[in-house]
């Protein structure tokens, strides 16, 4: 079954921190990886993509095709950070995505 | 980028009522897409909106519940039909464009049924 599994509803650290968003997938391919981001009262965005292999904001995430992972990385957290983050998958040429539920990351000061 | 504009923000309707949600994109785009997000959920597809064609609905979705219209590149709408409390979600319209498949998210719309 194609699926994305976030284990963590919420997340929270203190500020200066390092944080990590587990992300895990199930799909027979090769799928393009994504996170996105929603901050309070915003639109869903994205953060970053795993064939971009950037970092934004602070933000990293690596895909480990061996454990179908994508999880989300960043060394020192800051309050701004507090969102609602969701990873997400598309398979080769589809443009639809599966969504994970998505995890709250709250950082406190 | 894309910057997509819909409409209602957020609705309270009547159970057995429709409600129509509009989607406008500032260009054209060749993919439209309605996801729903239940409370405590994840965000699932609905269906793909085809310029031109019927749109394309996902496993679960039928059109007699979603009808949807996409009259251009630009505009799309969703209806959801007979309303009853389980279609309280959210319904966010998407479109993918810029570099490679980035989605792009409309604010969404907020349904109430009661």
């Amino acid at each position: 079954a194609q699926r994305v599994t976030q284990p963590e509803k919420l997340l929270s650290v203190f500020k200066g921190a390092p944080v990590e968003l587990k992300c895990n997938y199930s799909y027979s391919g090769s799928p393009e990886l994504f996170w996105y981001v929603q901050y309070s009262r915003q639109r869903l965005q994205l953060l970053l993509r795993h064939i971009s292999r950037e970092s934004i904001k602070g933000f990293t995430a690596d895909l480990n095709k061996g454990e179908t992972s994508f999880h989300l990385k960043k060394p020192f957290a800051q309050e701004e950070d507090s969102a609602m983050y969701y990873c997400a998958l598309s398979g080769p040429g589809t443009y639809k995505y599966i969504f994970g539920t998505g995890t709250r990351l709250k950082v406190l000061a | 980028s894309a910057v997509i504009s819909q409409k209602p923000s957020r609705d309270i309707c009547q159970r057995g009522t429709s409600l129509t949600i509009q989607c406008q994109v500032d260009s054209q785009v060749t993919m439209m897409f309605w996801y729903r997000q239940q409370p405590g959920q994840s965000l699932t597809l609905i269906a793909t909106a085809n310029q031109g064609s019927e749109a394309t609905y996902e496993s679960g979705f039928v059109i007699d519940k979603f009808p949807i219209s996409r009259p251009n590149l630009t505009f799309s709408t969703l209806t959801v039909s007979n309303m009853s409390p389980e279609d309280s979600s959210i319904y966010l319209c998407s479109v993918v464009g810029g570099v490679g498949t980035e989605a792009f998210f409309g604010q969404g719309t907020r349904l109430t049924v009661v």
